[in-house]
């Protein structure tokens, strides 16, 4: 069985401060990772995902994350936070669903709050 | 293109009426999902749509809820008999997912804020 933890309920920063979003996952089988954002009073948008092409994954607005198997870490980083990067953020994995790819298995989110 | 579209957006219910709720899917895409997002539980999986196979239902809380997919495109989800727990954020989403592709991407729609007085 496939899961996520999330470190960190909320995390606050520093405009300009480096961003770092922890998740670790669980998985019997090699995982496919996702990272969404949820600005408030939306939906969830894909930020990166993780297929096992490349360890580091590049995604939109300068997010970035690294796929550590040894340390079964997929961390969300940013060099230098925005104003407009102030949203929940939720850690993923696919449940592996024979072969298909099934329903996303979601960490409890870590809220990020952006001071000026 | 067009998004992954919901309605309504807000419903407010009686406890112990129905309610229905609409996902149209992102067009060609074969696979639909639906989720509840509450502050108690999270992001929790409710039911599964790929293509003409059986529905995943693993992750309906009680058999007061059910889903069913029209055509391969439109969703509607019904919580018969509405309880104040059920009160939360439903999350349609929905993927290419074809030739059971395992990286496909979910695209999600605004989501359903259900209250339940």
């Amino acid at each position: 069985a496939q899961s996520v933890t999330q470190l960190g309920s909320h995390v606050s920063v520093s405009e300009g401060a480096l961003v770092l979003l922890r998740c670790n996952y669980s998985s019997s089988v090699p995982p496919y990772l996702f990272w969404y954002v949820q600005y408030p009073n939306q939906g969830l948008q894909l930020l990166l995902k993780y297929t096992s092409a490349a360890t580091l994954v590049k995604g939109i607005n300068g997010f970035e994350a690294e796929f550590k198997k040894s340390e079964t870490s997929f961390h969300l980083t940013k060099p230098s936070a925005h104003m407009s990067d102030a949203a929940e953020y939720f850690c993923a994995v696919t449940r592996n669903y024979g072969g298909s790819q099934g329903n996303l298995i979601f960490g409890k989110g870590t809220k990020l709050s952006v001071k000026p | 293109g067009a998004g992954v579209s919901q309605s309504p957006s807000n419903k407010v219910t009686e406890k112990g009426k129905d309610v229905e709720l609409r996902c149209d899917p992102i067009s060609g895409h074969t696979a639909l999902y639906w989720y509840r997002q509450s502050l108690g539980q999270g992001l929790e999986f409710l039911i599964y749509f790929q293509g003409n196979s059986a529905p995943d239902k693993s992750g309906l809380p009680s058999d007061r809820f059910s889903a069913e997919r029209t055509g391969g495109s439109v969703s509607t989800l019904t919580i018969q008999r509405t309880q104040q727990e059920d009160s939360a954020v439903y999350l349609c989403a929905s993927s290419l997912a074809w030739r059971g592709e395992n990286t496909d991407t979910q695209y999600f729609g605004p989501g359903t804020r259900l209250t339940v007085l």
